[in-house]
């Protein structure tokens, strides 16, 4: 199956500073990733994804570039805010109906 | 996008009692819904897929008799905690898969068994 990994565990940024967070995934099939965002005790949040056709996407102060060779994919977040705070989870999927592996998560805390 | 709601959103109860936790896909039929497990500072964990009108499909180590899966509806699937220990405290949260791989995820149930 699937193995997602992801680093680093924990991350602390100042507040205006850019925060990138790294993942890697083991299966070829896997061709969709999103990223989500999960504050405490509320659900995950999609914040962006990217599918295997495309290498880089960006929304806003929010970037996801995707090496399928390498099979890495990163989260990049510019001018970081206090309100960036929270668990970003990294994932991966084969797309359709299957099932989403999540990597460990990362703890972001943007000092101000 | 679809809105899931789950119930009870949060739930204590004593060991060796079931519990049953609801997903319901509001304005969207879910044929398919995941239900995932997240303990504290740990990441979501799938358990299992619930497929409507057959039987879930377990993750390996996911007790199938321990946790019971219904999916009688396009709309609704339920997840029953049957003899509940202290080390079934988690958070439960099931997702529903939308359109272009795009998951919905319920808010999550707050289970704490004393």
């Amino acid at each position: 199956g699937e193995n997602v990994e992801q680093h680093p565990s924990t991350l602390s940024v100042q507040e205006g500073d850019s925060a990138v967070i790294k993942c890697t995934y083991s299966d070829s099939a896997s061709n969709y990733f999103p990223w989500y965002k999960q504050e405490l005790g509320k659900r995950p949040q999609l914040i962006i994804d990217i599918r295997s056709n495309v290498g880089e996407k960006k929304d806003q102060r929010i970037a996801v570039t995707l090496n399928k060779t390498a099979k890495h994919f990163s989260l990049h977040i510019t001018e970081t805010q206090p309100e960036d705070s929270a668990v970003y989870f990294c994932a991966a999927s084969s797309g359709g109906y299957q099932k989403v592996t999540f990597g460990i998560g990362t703890k972001l805390q943007v000092i101000p | 996008g679809a809105v899931v709601s789950q119930h009870p959103s949060r739930v204590i109860c004593k060991s060796g009692t079931s519990v049953k936790i609801e997903c319901r896909s509001l304005d969207f039929q879910a044929t398919t819904m995941f239900w995932y497990r997240q303990f504290p500072k740990q990441s979501l964990m799938l358990m299992a897929t619930s497929n409507e009108g057959s039987k879930a499909t377990y993750e390996q180590g996911v007790e199938k008799d321990k946790f019971l899966i219904n999916h009688a509806s396009l709309t609704l699937s339920t997840l029953t905690v049957t003899s509940a220990h202290p080390e079934d405290s988690s958070f439960y949260i099931c997702s529903v898969p939308g359109r272009q791989e795009t998951q919905y995820f319920g808010p999550g149930t707050r289970l704490l068994v004393l």
